[in-house]
Order: structure tokens, then sequence, then C-alpha cells
């Protein structure tokens, strides 16, 4: 079975350029995440959805950042404009709510920002 | 809120000899655990989860971990560990109130296992 799969796996850009990460979570689950990690933050939860519909994008840093998931094989993380300290692997992950719920994360976006 | 603690960032350990990976949790209500491992330049890999029932939960590759429910704890162990066990360990939290599932993670600890 395909896990979940997100694009590009790594992006190198310059200050001010948009950015789009992309995801397909795992057929059938119906919850999606997207984690940022860095070496000095850890991992942080942005923002997390249920049934394609956002739930809480607290996490999400800044106004640069956005979130959509049109449907429930896809999701993407916009950020515009990009800033060097938005450098940082991403990651998306699905679960299936009501379950006991392990997440199933993808390989992750390792995003550089110069 | 809920919260993990891994108070170490990195064990070593020689080829053979036991591994504990510590961590201790905080939530308001009853605890969903989780160990997960990364490797270089990879995505988390799910090892193991305590949900109810008895307390030493086995797990892939020969990990298990232990729910301590007076000590919140929940640390992972193998009792002998492998080189190609080298890798970031990171355990987390859910509330078992939170149906939306989302898991708080510890900061990581790093595994390095000496031949």
């Amino acid at each position: 079975d395909a896990g979940v799969i997100q694009s590009p796996r790594h992006e190198v850009t310059e200050m001010g350029q948009e950015v789009t990460l992309r995801c397909k979570p795992i057929s059938g689950h119906n919850s999606l995440f997207w984690y940022r990690q860095t070496m000095m933050r850890g991992l942080e939860l942005l923002i997390y959805f249920n049934n394609n519909v956002p739930i809480d994008d607290s996490g999400m840093p800044e106004d640069r950042f956005s979130a959509k998931m049109p449907n429930a094989s896809f999701s993407t993380l916009k950020i515009q404009p990009s800033e060097p300290r938005d450098s940082a692997v991403y990651f998306c992950a699905s679960s299936l709510r009501g379950g006991t719920g392990e997440l199933f994360f993808g390989e992750g976006s390792r995003l550089t920002v110069l | 809120a809920q919260s993990v603690a891994q108070p170490e960032d990195q064990v070593n350990v020689a080829e053979g000899n036991p591994l504990t990976v510590k961590c201790t949790y905080s939530v308001s209500g009853n605890p969903y655990l989780f160990w997960y491992v990364q490797y270089p330049n990879r995505g988390l890999q799910f090892l193991l989860k305590y949900i109810t029932g008895d307390n030493l939960v086995k797990g892939s590759y020969g990990f298990e971990a232990e729910f301590n429910k007076s000590q919140t704890s929940f640390h992972l162990k193998k009792p002998s560990a492998l080189v190609s066990d080298s890798a970031l360990y990171f355990c987390a939290v859910r509330d078992m109130d939170d149906s939306w599932g989302k898991l708080q993670f510890g900061a990581g600890t790093q595994v390095v296992v000496t031949p």
C-alpha cells in the first residue's frame, strides 16, 4: 500500500518567492496534519484537517502560511512570501479519526530559503 | 494542555547492551502514548503505542515500552541494541478525550549505538 506521499522532497528558493508543498494522504484516512521540524523548535503542529475541513490552524506561524485540502486525496501548504527562517522540514501525516490513532508520516519536504 | 518531556538529548550505548530512552508526559485526561523513530532524511516511523490494558507494550524491531501511570512515564526499551538502532526517537502523547487525534511530540532523543 502506498503511504503518505509528499512533494517536492527538496526545495531551494530565494527569499520572497512563493513555495507550495503537496501531500497525498493514505487512501481512506480522514484526518490530515501538517508538522514542521527544526532543530530549534522540534516538531510543531501547524494545522490539521478532518474530512477536508480545517479544524485548527493556531499553529500556523504567520499569515504568510496557508493550507488547503480541496479533496480527500490532496492537501497543500503554501508560504508566500517565503523567508529564510521558514527553512525546515515540513511533514504531512494522516490518520483515521475515531481510531486509536497513530499518525502515518510522509518522507517530508526539506525547504531551504536563501 | 498536553506535553512530553524527553530528558536526554542523546543516549550512547554499546551494541549488545540494553537500551532505554526516557519519556514523561502530562495530559489533563487519560493518555494515548506513542513512540516513533526517525532515520536521517526520512519521515517518522511508528514503533509502538499504549492505549489501554497491559502496561508493557511490544512493538516493531524488538522494542518495548512500559506505561507507568503513577510516574507518568513511558520509557522505550530494547534488551540488546544494534548499530542499526542508531536514530532519533520521539515520544508522543494524545489526550484520550481529544477526538481529533493530534499528537504532541517530545523534543527527541538521539540514540547512538557503537560497535
